[in-house]
């Protein structure tokens, strides 16, 4: 069965480190998310990407974060300079296409900021 | 601001018995709405979803019901079974291609 996958499963970084966190989504969708859920808290929404751009963002998703499909088949999350308050399981989701479609989402990486 | 609502954190239900997961949504836009389970230290995984022209949707033990007039969907699950113990995310979109509201979730415990 087709899945997401994410890696690296875990990262540890310093604070003020850039951190890239990777995805393939499944191939032949269309619509790309990243999500992130800090520990014991729920899971929030970060951005979501479609047609090679940002299609929309949440006011977490701020000028430290980047999004980057660069070969057609990864999907990246950028973290330029890493605070602790970075520290969460990041996930990455993928859907086939709009409307009345669910989202498939992959394992998660946990992104500890040191 | 919360748009999406579980008040229940946590649920306890014997093998067996039917589970009733609660949530309860304000903004009226939404069109979809999803449920997905959860295990520690792994991705939401997909379990049922409605749009808002149903009011129920059934799959095996899965039935999620819609009340479009109350702004509240409900997840029933019968037989429940140990393996079905993980928290239960309910989430909602409105539009094509946005993205999906989660609510806190809650802790589903079936006890054998």
């Amino acid at each position: 069965e087709p899945e997401v996958t994410q890696t690296p499963s875990h990262q540890v970084t310093q604070m003020g480190q850039e951190v890239i966190l990777r995805c393939v989504p499944i191939s032949n969708h269309l619509y790309f998310y990243w999500y992130r859920q800090i520990l014991g808290q729920k899971v929030e929404f970060l951005v979501s990407f479609y047609n090679n751009e940002i299609s929309e963002k949440s006011e977490i998703f701020d000028d430290q974060f980047s999004v980057e499909r660069p070969d057609g088949s990864n999907f990246t999350l950028k973290i330029r300079s890493t605070k602790l308050e970075d520290s969460a399981m990041y996930f990455c989701a993928s859907r086939a296409g709009q409307g009345f479609t669910e989202a498939f989402f992959g394992q998660g990486t946990r992104l500890t900021v040191v | 601001d919360q748009q999406v609502k579980q008040n229940s954190p946590s649920l306890s239900v014997q093998e067996g018995r039917i589970s009733i997961l609660n949530c309860d949504y304000t903004n009226s836009m939404f069109d979809y709405f999803l449920w997905y389970k959860k295990y520690p230290a792994e991705g939401p995984t997909f379990l049922i979803s409605i749009s808002s022209i149903k009011d129920k949707n059934e799959d095996g033990r899965f039935t999620v019901f819609l009340n479009k007039s109350a702004k509240h969907l409900s997840l029933h699950i019968v037989p429940s079974q140990p393996g079905d113990s993980a928290v239960y995310f309910c989430a909602a979109s409105y539009g094509y291609g946005q993205n999906f509201v989660f609510g806190p979730g809650t802790r589903l415990s079936v006890l054998p």
